[in-house]
């Protein structure tokens, strides 16, 4: 029972252009939802997160948007550069023994 | 400051033997977490463990076993080796959880084919 869904298993755009990544999850009792980024024979890195209470997180590049109604989240990555090629998965917080619910990924391929 | 290692890197067993994959972490977490990736599946949760000395089953933990005999230590077992437990294993570990932080920290990877 896949809690945290990323439908789109890939996505390719031109570098400078937006990247928009989607998660969709089915759990109301999720908090907090997290990105992270992955490199190929690396492990999983923390990208950017979002608390329940926001709709809107940004960090340089990246900006997280929450739709709590929906039970939907996005990531927007502008402008996208080559070394934003990359695996990004979703993941959402669940109970207080810190363990995450990830989505299965979504691989985004940026072109020059 | 090395974060999260594991060890080893990749492995090849036959059904049926065992092994233990190692995972070390040089930052004072107190929370520790196996996973393991499938294609199309994401990372699942196998075991996890909140302390020294504690574990606890995730989502897929039949098959393994798990030990956390030393705070920055955390090992996975596989007793006898399956061909579905081909995958790439992760280690994580984190600080407790606690707001605003939920961040988990994860190591490198262990390639793991069984034939």
């Amino acid at each position: 029972d896949q809690q945290v869904k990323q439908n789109s298993p890939s996505l390719s755009v031109q570098e400078g252009r937006i990247s928009i990544l989607n998660c969709d999850y089915t759990n109301s009792m999720f908090d907090y939802f997290l990105w992270y980024k992955k490199y190929p024979a690396e492990g999983p890195t923390f990208l950017i997160s979002i608390s329940s209470i926001k709709d809107k997180n940004e960090d340089g590049r990246f900006t997280v948007f929450l739709n709590k109604s929906a039970k939907h989240l996005s990531l927007h990555i502008v402008p996208s550069q080559p070394g934003d090629s990359a695996v990004y998965f979703c993941a959402a917080y669940r109970d207080s023994w810190g363990k995450l619910q990830f989505g299965a990924g979504t691989q985004v391929v940026v072109t020059p | 400051n090395a974060g999260v290692t594991q060890t080893p890197k990749f492995r090849v067993l036959k059904t049926g033997q065992s092994m233990t994959l190692l995972c070390a972490q040089d930052m004072n977490h107190e929370y520790m977490y196996w996973y393991r990736q499938d294609p199309g599946m994401g990372l699942r949760l196998i075991h996890y463990s909140v302390g020294e000395g504690t574990t606890a089953k995730g989502e897929v933990p039949d098959g393994y076993n798990v030990s956390r005999l030393k705070k920055q230590n955390f090992l996975l077992g596989l007793e006898s080796a399956a061909p579905s437990q081909t995958s790439v294993y992760f280690c994580a570990s984190s600080s407790k959880p606690d707001r605003p932080t939920y961040e988990q920290y994860f190591g490198p990877g262990t390639r793991l084919t069984v034939t």
